[in-house]
């Protein structure tokens, strides 16, 4: 499975912009770049995902790099409800499609 | 909105009990999946089940565990004799059918584990 590497934490205030920040030097050319994130006590859940062109929906927006070795996930506003570990995954769409968790980047929002 | 649902929320176990973990997958879809969490650690896939049998599992998913879906709409996963090492938050998850771009995963809220 192809790695990604993200900083271990993050601290951003309440109402700005946040850049969480993704490396994937190894991605192939069948892998989507998804983002899940994690609030606490809960299950995973699904933020956006992207193949090459960047990408926007209701919770975020997705820019990756031209060479797709690197992406960052834009939370446009962050609120309190936004405190969360992030998780950027390579998936590839053949087999059985299982996602592979690092321990992602957690994100502390400041009132 | 459609959810995977998850019974029950915290099971305590004796070392060396057999447990049964349930969940209730979104209902048109036909990819499952569990997968843990150890206190303080990275989700770890475990499974995948499609078409009534298993596609994919992990190494740690060894002859103490197994997967069910005795039903048509439930999804088990049943440990044989618990070990202390298994306690975690259980995820299960689901997704829709392949053929799209993607498959976007839906977890539920997990199943606690305690083993004494």
């Amino acid at each position: 499975d192809a790695k990604t590497t993200q900083p271990n934490s993050m601290e951003s205030n309440e109402e700005e912009p946040v850049h969480l920040p993704c490396n994937h030097s190894t991605i192939s050319g069948t892998d989507y770049i998804h983002w899940y994130r994690q609030l606490p006590s809960q299950g995973p859940e699904y933020v956006i995902h992207g193949l090459t062109s960047n990408v926007n929906n209701r919770m975020a927006s997705l820019a990756i790099a031209e060479d797709r070795k690197s992406s960052t996930l834009i939370l446009h506003r962050a609120t309190l409800r936004d405190a969360a570990v992030y998780y950027c995954i390579l998936h590839s769409i053949q087999g059985a499609q299982k996602l592979v968790f690092g321990q992602g980047t957690r994100l502390t929002i400041n009132p | 909105e459609p959810e995977v649902t998850q019974t029950p929320s915290h099971q305590v176990t004796q070392m060396g009990q057999e447990v049964i973990l349930r969940c209730v997958p979104i209902s048109n879809h036909l990819y499952f999946y569990w997968y843990r969490q150890i206190l303080g650690q990275k989700v770890e896939f475990l499974v995948s089940f499609y078409n009534n049998e298993i596609s994919e599992k992990s190494e740690i998913f060894d002859d103490q565990f197994s997967v069910e879906r005795p039903d048509g709409s439930n999804f088990t996963l049943k440990i044989r004799s618990t070990k202390l090492e298994d306690s975690a938050m259980y995820f299960c998850a689901s997704r829709v059918p392949s053929g799209r771009a993607f498959g976007e995963q839906f977890f539920g809220p997990g199943t606690r584990l305690t083993v004494l």
